[in-house]
């Protein structure tokens, strides 16, 4: 059985740039959730897909997007960049029952740096 | 709002002796709450959750609604329970908050 994976492992870019994160989910998960986590704090939850559409979102403005594949895998996208988007962007996914709760396997996530 | 709060950024104990690390939450409806661990150098983990009122490794919570806390125990830390412990909490699973972590140290 696969885990998560991300890529890249690490990223440089200018503020006003654009970057694409990928995440691929760990088999028979249809659920991933991204989560931006800036040093010293805990993960902030960004957004949840599920079968392609998305099934929550947290406090991040619209600069923020996503997308889920038909194969589950996922991107996170982030326009306009800005310094304070300089974080570790990590991705987990899961599998989806309705009523309950299912485990979320993190992957080892992406470092941004904005300059 | 929903918030999770861990008042503590480290806490350091000896091999042997209780630990706690300590939780509090403020949600407006009935959440699921978890606890997550991450030891040097691995993946973010979920170490239990409140639905299943299980022990892993030796780790238990207990929900307080009253209270509204979740606070996490051991009878006898290990050093190999040393790593950033988050408490995170969920509405049907659409939406996570998770606490700023407290880093327990267990020394010998």
């Amino acid at each position: 059985e696969t885990g998560v994976t991300q890529s890249p492992t690490h990223l440089i870019k200018t503020r006003g740039q654009q970057v694409t994160l990928r995440c691929s989910s760990q088999s028979g998960h249809n659920t991933v959730s991204w989560y931006q986590q800036a040093l010293g704090q805990g993960p902030q939850f960004i957004f949840q897909y599920y079968r392609e559409e998305e099934n929550g979102r947290g406090n991040f403005p619209p600069r923020f997007s996503g997308l889920q594949f038909p194969n589950y895998s996922s991107e996170l996208n982030v326009n306009a960049l800005e310094l304070d988007d300089s974080a570790l962007y990590l991705c987990a996914s899961s599998p989806f029952l309705e009523d309950s709760y299912n485990e979320q396997f993190f992957g080892p996530g992406t470092r941004l740096t904005v300059l | 709002a929903q918030r999770v709060t861990q008042p503590e950024k480290l806490l350091s104990v000896f091999k042997g002796a209780p630990v706690e690390l300590k939780c509090n939450y403020s949600y407006s409806g009935s959440p699921e709450l978890f606890w997550y661990v991450q030891y040097s150098r691995q993946r973010l983990q979920l170490l239990l959750r409140h639905i299943s009122r299980e022990s892993i490794k030796g780790f238990t919570a207990d929900l307080n609604k009253g209270e509204t806390s979740f606070h996490l125990k051991k009878p006898f830390a290990q050093e190999e329970d040393s790593a950033m412990y988050y408490c995170a909490l969920s509405d049907y699973g659409q939406n996570f908050v998770f606490g700023p972590g407290t880093r327990l140290s267990v020394l010998p």
